[in-house]
């Protein structure tokens, strides 16, 4: 099974940061990675396919990036509605997994 | 507009079966793979099971194998998963999910609970 471990469990930020998560395989994926953003209450929301390509009607300031075993995702300014949490996500191989989660909140 | 409306969730007792339903509507059904993805109180997501397009190939998680079963009728518009010897382990928010051309999972229902507790 492929172990995604995503970094930091915490992101405290103000509105208009820049946000930098961090999502790492115990094998490589080659890009066969997503993510998604969950506000609580709901339902997860694809933001990113295969490391780097937003999902439609994703705003420009979130970009995926990386190969293989290390991926990052960017939010250049965050908004107030960005406070979420994210995962990662691989679709390498069976069992599909996902890592545990990054909390981003307001500082 | 694409809908995913699950349904058939409640409180169960240990050992206790369910079916959950996946009603879609707003896209042609018939031509996506679909899944479920469970998230326990408080927790991450997890994968659960997987069919593709035409309901012939199917995939579990190991923690699932053997007492979920996925199936979906085409003609129904409508995926579901046959959930038995459910423990408390089985706790949780359960969504049903389109895939995308890439596999990812773009539409996703709102979700339904299933507790199992004595």
């Amino acid at each position: 099974e492929i172990v995604l471990t995503q970094s930091p469990a915490t992101l405290s930020l103000s509105p208009g940061e820049r946000a930098t998560l961090s999502c790492r395989a115990s094998q490589s994926v080659t890009t066969y990675l997503a993510w998604y953003q969950q506000k609580p209450g709901q339902a997860p929301r694809l933001l990113i396919s295969d490391a780097s390509n937003r999902a439609t009607g994703i705003p420009g300031r979130f970009s995926g990036s990386g190969s293989g075993t290390d991926f990052t995702l960017t939010i250049s300014s965050l908004e107030p509605e960005d406070f979420a949490v994210y995962y990662c996500k691989q679709r390498s191989d069976w069992p599909r997994t996902f890592g545990q989660g990054t909390k981003v909140e307001m500082k | 507009e694409v809908q995913l409306l699950e349904s058939g969730g409640g409180l169960v007792q240990p050992g206790g079966s369910l079916r959950l339903s996946c009603a879609a509507s707003g896209f042609t059904f018939s031509i996506y793979a679909m899944s479920w993805v469970r998230q326990a109180p408080g927790e991450g997501l997890e994968w659960v099971s997987t069919v593709t397009a035409d309901g012939n190939i199917t995939y579990y998680a190991d923690s699932v194998k053997g007492r979920f079963t996925i199936s979906r009728d085409n003609s129904k518009n409508t995926l579901s998963l046959q959930i038995t010897s459910l423990t408390t382990e089985d706790t949780a928010v359960y969504f049903c999910a389109r895939h995308d051309y890439s596999g990812c999972y773009d539409f996703w229902g709102q979700g339904i609970l299933v507790t199992v507790s004595s």
